[in-house]
């Protein structure tokens, strides 16, 4: 168990449809990542953010958002669904946030499912 | 371009060092290059990171020559246990994307 912690586990939902996942970071960690699993694509990443602050960006779509509140739990907000945004959704959080890597340590994921 | 690139797939019986190569060409040069292991409906597990030279902990070993473009991960005497997706992840300067790019993945099967 990372600590990390990720709700929905599964969620099914139609095209054009909304949705919100949600993340709670380990606790004392101040970054949250957000991570897209595919089979054609593997692991993109989202997009990052520190302490309430966006801090990197990474291959996200502009129907997909995301904010980190200030009790640092985090919500990826994915909206106009189409079929190829079914996926595994990954949350991996860190203690800090600086411009080099630090050990991410990844929630269970939220399994979306486009119909 | 960045790109992180890995190879697929490997077999490997108990008992052997595995040996698994990420190229990555131009990444950022204040950043570390990151392994993690993933099973099955489960998240990645960080394995070990390092900068340069040789990084060991108790589970792996991590080399990365002078240039960076590439890294290797060593397993030794690995265990069926083993039997997982390995991913390096690496970051890219900022006008490059600037962004953490993971390998595609390489799919380890260990057998008896």
């Amino acid at each position: 168990d990372s600590g990390v912690t990720q709700t929905p586990k599964h969620l099914i939902t139609a095209t054009g449809q909304r949705v919100t996942l949600r993340c709670s970071p380990r606790s004392g960690d101040l970054s949250v990542y957000w991570y897209q699993q595919s089979l054609d694509q593997g692991l993109q990443f989202l997009i990052q953010y520190y302490n309430g602050e966006e801090r990197a960006k990474g291959n996200i779509l502009e129907r997909f958002s995301a904010q980190q509140f200030p009790d640092l739990h985090s919500e990826l907000n994915l909206s106009s669904l189409e079929l190829g945004d079914s996926a595994l959704y990954f949350c991996a959080s860190s203690v800090a946030g600086g411009r080099v890597q630090e050990t991410q340590y990844f929630g269970p994921g939220t399994r979306l499912l486009v119909l | 371009l960045a790109k992180t690139t890995q190879p697929i797939s490997m077999d490997s019986y108990e008992g052997q060092e595995v040996n698994i190569t990420c190229s990555h060409n131009n990444i950022a040069t204040n950043d570390y290059i990151t392994w993690y292991q993933q099973f099955p409906s489960q998240g990645p597990r960080f394995i070990i990171q390092g900068y340069k030279t040789k990084v060991t902990n108790e589970v792996a070993s991590l080399f990365i020559p002078a240039d960076r473009k590439s890294s290797t991960l060593s397993l030794p005497r690995v265990s069926l246990s083993d039997t997982a997706v390995y991913y390096c992840l690496v970051g890219y300067p900022y006008n490059q994307g600037g962004k953490l790019i993971f390998g595609q993945g390489t799919e380890l099967s260990v057998k008896p």
